[in-house]
């Protein structure tokens, strides 16, 4: 079993919509979360950090389920710009001195 | 602030060679640097976690004598790819953590190698 599982996509969403994606980890000692954004051939860019409690920064919700060990984002009112793929991660430490562990990736395109 | 640079961002050669890529933080003190490296349509895969002043950590099935890692400075991290060959090309990507705390990693721009 793979540690961080994603659905691959493609994602194919109207500007506008609100979707949703899932990401599964299998270490349950694990104890950081995180959603990152990553382009085409470029570098994954932290898009948010995933708490407990959960955590919402604009357009976009993260929420954590330690009991059944997934994570997922929600992206509300998408834009164009939004396309891209985005990347669950998780580490085992709290203090940030791991290394992640990234899923796959979901590709999203978002059409107008 | 928290700028990773990386150095080349793409170079190409030929099987046999060795390959130097620097990953930099521009402006913050590094204590902690991350190598990672991504094969088309797969997952970025942690190979080595880099401490300055110490020897770096493997991830199992990386060979630690094919990737040295030197961690020389606060803001100076290198990954040497000895002997390149064809299955090395990957896009190779740093990331380090300030000393400041936190648990952000600002990754940089990656590096593309490509082995003829």
């Amino acid at each position: 079993r793979k540690e961080v599982e994603q659905d691959p996509g493609p994602f194919n969403v109207p500007e506008g919509a609100t979707v949703a994606f899932n990401c599964t980890y299998s270490n349950s000692a694990s104890q950081s979360f995180f959603w990152y954004r990553q382009d085409c051939r470029k570098e994954p860019k932290l898009l948010m950090s995933v708490y407990s409690s959960g955590n919402e920064d604009g357009r976009f919700t993260a929420q954590l389920n330690r009991a059944s060990q997934y994570i997922s984002l929600l992206i509300r009112d998408s834009k164009l710009s939004d396309s891209a793929t985005y990347l669950c991660a998780v580490a085992i430490g709290g203090g940030g001195a791991d290394g992640l562990t990234f899923g796959k990736g979901t590709h999203l395109i978002i059409q107008p | 602030g928290a700028v990773v640079s990386q150095h080349p961002s793409r170079v190409i050669c030929k099987s046999g060679t060795s390959v130097k890529i620097e990953c930099r933080s521009l402006d913050f003190q590094a204590t902690t640097m991350f190598w990672y490296r991504q094969f088309p349509k797969q997952s970025l895969m942690l190979m080595a976690t880099s401490n300055e002043g110490s020897k770096a950590t493997y991830e199992q099935g990386v060979e630690k004598d094919k990737f040295l890692i030197n961690h020389a400075s606060l803001t100076l991290s290198t990954l040497t790819v000895t002997s390149a060959h064809p299955e090395d090309s990957s896009f190779y990507i740093c990331s380090a953590i300030s000393g400041q705390g936190g648990n952000e990693q600002f990754f940089g721009p990656g590096t593309r190698l490509t082995v003829l």
